[in-house]
């Protein structure tokens, strides 16, 4: 069982915006703005999407944003395209005896 | 560009020691970061194994702490990871990667372990 709660899977249509909830602890999220996403393609390695909360590293576009509310965490993208069907993981800091936690995953289909 | 390629057996006996070494190139260990394992088992999520820093402080996860061993060498650029008393649930793909607090920002391909009985 993973720290951080995710669903397990989301969908939507091309064009429209989908959010990824991350739910965890004040131990965890609520605690810190040290939140970051992954995205992973089958097979592929995690690519850092969003870090800090809702800072998109260079390249990532600005259709992925990220967003924090006590102890929920929530990964937005809007306009989806199909390449964006990956699977997208939450982490989250959980101080100085855990470090950090990741969530279970999130299957993204595009409809 | 930071690169790290992650080397070791792909094929390890239960009850033995797992033992891996990730390489880092475009980047010099001793500038700073920390450097962390991750593992993901076959169809499952990912789980922080620990990290350490340049000066060799080390943090792990405290499921595995016990277990676990993550060292650094400065003058080859590399960083190890030691595993023991090894079962099939450590079976997965091991991955390394440079972290900051909660940010692991460059990823090595990863290495498929699997542990047999």
């Amino acid at each position: 069982q993973s720290a951080l709660t995710q669903p397990r899977s989301v969908s939507g249509s091309p064009g429209q915006s989908v959010t990824i909830s991350c739910t965890g602890t004040s131990s965890d999220i609520g605690g810190y703005n040290y939140v970051s996403w992954y995205q992973q393609h089958p097979g592929k390695v995690p690519k850092l999407m969003i870090y800090d909360v809702n800072k998109r590293p260079s390249g990532v576009p600005d259709r992925f944003s990220g967003s924090k509310s006590g102890n929920t965490a929530s990964l937005t993208i809007s306009g989806l395209q199909a390449e964006d069907e990956a699977d997208y993981y939450c982490c989250s800091y959980a101080g100085t005896n855990t470090f950090e936690v990741f969530g279970g995953g999130t299957k993204l289909t595009v409809l | 560009q930071v690169q790290l390629q992650e080397s070791g057996p792909g094929l390890v006996k239960a009850s033995e020691t797992l033992s891996l070494t990730c390489t880092v190139s475009g980047y010099s260990i001793s500038s700073g970061y920390y450097w962390g394992w991750i593992r993901q088992p076959p169809g499952k999520g990912l789980e922080c194994i620990g990290s350490i820093y340049q000066s060799g402080t080390t943090n792990y996860s405290p499921s595995l702490k016990s277990r676990v061993t993550i060292s650094v060498d400065t003058s080859k650029n590399q960083f190890s990871l030691k595993l023991n008393s090894v079962t099939a649930a450590d079976t997965a793909v091991y991955y390394c990667a440079r972290r900051r607090t909660a940010v692991f920002d460059f990823w090595g391909q990863g290495t498929m372990v699997t542990v047999s009985s």
